[in-house]
């Protein structure tokens, strides 16, 4: 199984700052095969980024996503006040597909 | 417009069977695998399966084989996650999403509103 570790847990921001999410996997992972979703609390996971650098429809252009192999970084380049929320990363090269934990970006 | 409109939160006695739905509707649901995700409270998801309504071909993660079963309906563009026996591990909110990008390897592209299942 391709285990996914995101860090930071907690990223303590402020709007207007850059945020920088990484997430590590246990073995290679193909970059069309890695997906970033944003979740809010009670609602379900929103597609950001497939294909570790693909923005899925209307989603604004301060994210982006970059990496290959084993290392994957979602950037928001100006945090906006609707960005704070929970992100998680998704391989679905290999099975079982897995996501990460998760990095919860909060306001300082 | 894409859409998943998943069946509403249940509350069960530990032992119960349980079978929750998720419609799709505005695609052709037969064309695209339809999976399902658990979140366990205040946890990250877990993918727990796929199917592809067309032949109900399905795709599992082992750690879920044989606590459910998937099946799906394209008469009715219904996929349904199922339980004979719940437990009180299985209280969590259960997501369905629509597989997009290479067959049955891509990422979920919409998803389902979520249910909620409380085993008590």
């Amino acid at each position: 199984e391709v285990v996914l570790t995101q860090s930071p847990g907690t990223l303590s921001l402020s709007p207007g700052e850059r945020a920088t999410l990484s997430c590590r996997a246990t073995h290679t992972v193909s970059s069309i095969y890695l997906a970033w979703y944003q979740q809010k609390p009670g609602q379900p996971p929103r597609l950001l980024i497939y294909g570790a650098s693909n923005r899925a429809s209307g989603i604004p252009d301060r994210f982006s996503g970059s990496g290959s192999g084993t290392d994957f970084t979602l950037t928001i380049s100006r945090l906006e006040p609707e960005d704070f929320a929970v992100y998680y990363c998704h391989q679905y090269a290999a099975s079982p597909r897995t996501f990460g934990q998760g990095t919860k970006v909060e306001i300082k | 417009e894409v859409q998943l409109v998943q069946s509403g939160a249940e509350v069960k006695k530990a032992g119960e069977s349980l079978k929750i739905s998720c419609k799709g509707s505005g695609y052709s649901f037969s064309s695209y695998w339809i999976g399902w995700v658990r979140q366990m409270p205040g946890k990250g998801p877990e993918w727990m399966g796929i199917i592809y309504p067309s032949d109900s071909a399905i795709k599992q993660n082992p750690s879920f084989e044989g606590q459910v079963t998937l099946s799906a309906d394209k008469s009715i563009n219904t996929a349904y996650l199922q339980w004979t026996n719940v437990k009180a591990s299985d209280t969590a909110t259960y997501y369905c999403g629509r597989v997009r990008g290479g067959g049955e390897n891509g990422y979920f592209d919409f998803w389902g509103r979520g249910t909620a299942v409380t085993v008590s």
